[in-house]
């Protein structure tokens, strides 16, 4: 079946920093990738998306490129701020399941500190 | 265009009570799923409806039961309430169950106890 694996939490870091979050997925079809937020005492919200191979995402500063060799789908940021602390989901809908539910990850809980 | 509202926000029931949560899915929105969010998890999806028939379940036993209305919103029923029904339960909707492209609007979700 179909599967996300996301790099545990939680990330700590500093004001500015680099963000990278690790997502690889396995599936049965030709899956479209996203990456969704939640904030605390909230529903989730989507940040980005991709389709196909070598599409990149893009929203608010993250980033993240659909590779089909390597089957990830990594999340990144350049320079992150304190309200981008929040709980980030790796996401898969795949072209093979009848329903096209999203397999989701565990999530990574990310805090920054000014 | 309204977005996805759920109700209650929050529930507190007794093991072995029923529950019904609902959802008004966004404005033209025709496809809506539920999600179940343990603490600390991902979201596990347990079915999906489009144009009113069940269109997906994943992994829950029967006494977790859906309907949706003409007007494309929908309920969660969930029987014999057990102590790991707690969660926030999630609904999404959706433009069309027809591709695996389509992006899902979540609620705020029903944040559900059981004790």
């Amino acid at each position: 079946g179909d599967s996300v694996t996301q790099m545990e939490g939680p990330v700590t870091l500093s004001e500015e920093a680099f963000l990278t979050i690790n997502c690889t997925y396995t599936a049965t079809g030709y899956p479209s990738l996203f990456w969704y937020v939640q904030y605390p005492g909230e529903g989730l919200q989507l940040l980005l998306k991709a389709t196909k191979a070598d599409d990149k995402g893009s929203n608010k500063g993250f980033e993240a490129t659909y590779r089909k060799e390597t089957t990830s789908f990594h999340l990144e940021k350049g320079s992150v701020q304190v309200s981008d602390s929040a709980v980030y989901f790796c996401a898969l809908s795949d072209s093979g399941a009848g329903s096209y539910q999203l397999t989701f990850g565990k999530g990574t809980k990310l805090s920054v500190i000014p | 265009e309204t977005g996805v509202t759920q109700s209650p926000t929050h529930l507190i029931k007794t093991r072995g009570q029923q529950v019904t949560l609902r959802c008004s899915s966004q404005s033209g929105h025709n496809t809506v799923s539920w999600y179940q969010q343990a603490l600390g998890q991902g979201p596990q999806f347990i079915f999906q409806y489009y144009r009113e028939e069940e269109n997906g379940r994943g992994n829950f036993p029967p006494r977790f039961s859906g309907l949706q209305f003409p007007n494309y919103s929908s309920e969660l029923n969930v029987n014999a309430l057990e102590l790991d029904d707690s969660a926030l339960y999630l609904c999404a909707s959706s433009l069309s169950a027809a591709t695996h492209r389509t992006e899902a609007f979540f609620g705020q979700g029903t944040r559900l106890t059981v004790v």
